[in-house]
């Protein structure tokens, strides 16, 4: 079965430092996800995209945050200088075009932030 | 997108069947229910969804009351594998966005 798969599964950076996270989504999805989950706390979404742009964003994704598709497969998440705070899991999803098909999550990547 | 009420924590015998409850009362009409799971960390793990008919696949049932108020997820025969935290998740069917906002859950613990 498809599955969404991300990489690396942990990463260590220094605060400052510039992270991206990367994720495969399903290979016939349309539509793409970054959350994360700060340990012991809830899944949170971050940011939404389709058709090559940002369709939805919260208020944690600011202008630290970015998002790329940068070929047909790949989907990153880029944090530019990255904070203790953004210690966290990021779980990447992708959906089908059908508006009421779920979303598919991966594993995660755990950004830690020294 | 509605806001959803869950127990926070549930217990179940293995072998028997699991059923985690859902409040949805302020669903509205092209709102589906949406059910997932994660296991210690890992990605939610989608579970089943449904907009008024009951639904069954190979993981579980899910029955939505006729007024869509409220929902249930039956896992029918639980085992130790199913312990997890459950989310009951309602959302808009577009096409636009489509963001899940997940609540604390119910954590399911499958005991022996």
């Amino acid at each position: 079965e498809p599955e969404v798969t991300q990489t690396p599964s942990h990463q260590v950076t220094q605060m400052g430092q510039e992270v991206i996270l990367r994720c495969v989504p399903i290979s016939n999805h349309l539509y793409f996800y970054w959350y994360r989950q700060i340990l012991g706390q809830k899944v949170e979404f971050l940011v939404s995209f389709y058709n090559n742009e940002i369709s939805e964003k919260s208020e944690i994704f600011d202008d630290q945050f970015s998002v790329e598709r940068p070929d047909g497969s790949n989907f990153t998440l880029k944090i530019r200088s990255t904070k203790l705070e953004d210690s966290a899991m990021y779980f990447c999803a992708s959906r089908r075009g059908l508006s009421n098909q779920p979303q598919h999550f991966g594993d995660g990547t755990r950004l830690s932030i020294l | 997108d509605a806001k959803t009420t869950q127990p926070t924590s549930m217990d179940c015998a293995e072998g028997r069947a699991a059923n985690l409850p859902c409040n949805h009362s302020t669903i509205s009409g092209n709102e589906y229910v949406y059910w997932y799971r994660q296991i210690h960390s890992q990605g939610p793990q989608y579970i089943i969804h449904g907009l008024k008919n009951n639904e069954t696949n190979e993981m579980a049932s899910l029955i939505i009351t006729e007024d869509r108020k409220s929902s249930t997820l039956i896992l029918p025969h639980a085992t130790l594998r199913d312990t997890a935290v459950y989310y009951c998740i309602v959302r808009l069917a577009n096409n636009q966005g489509g963001k899940l906002i997940f609540g604390q859950g119910t954590e399911l613990s499958v005991k022996p």
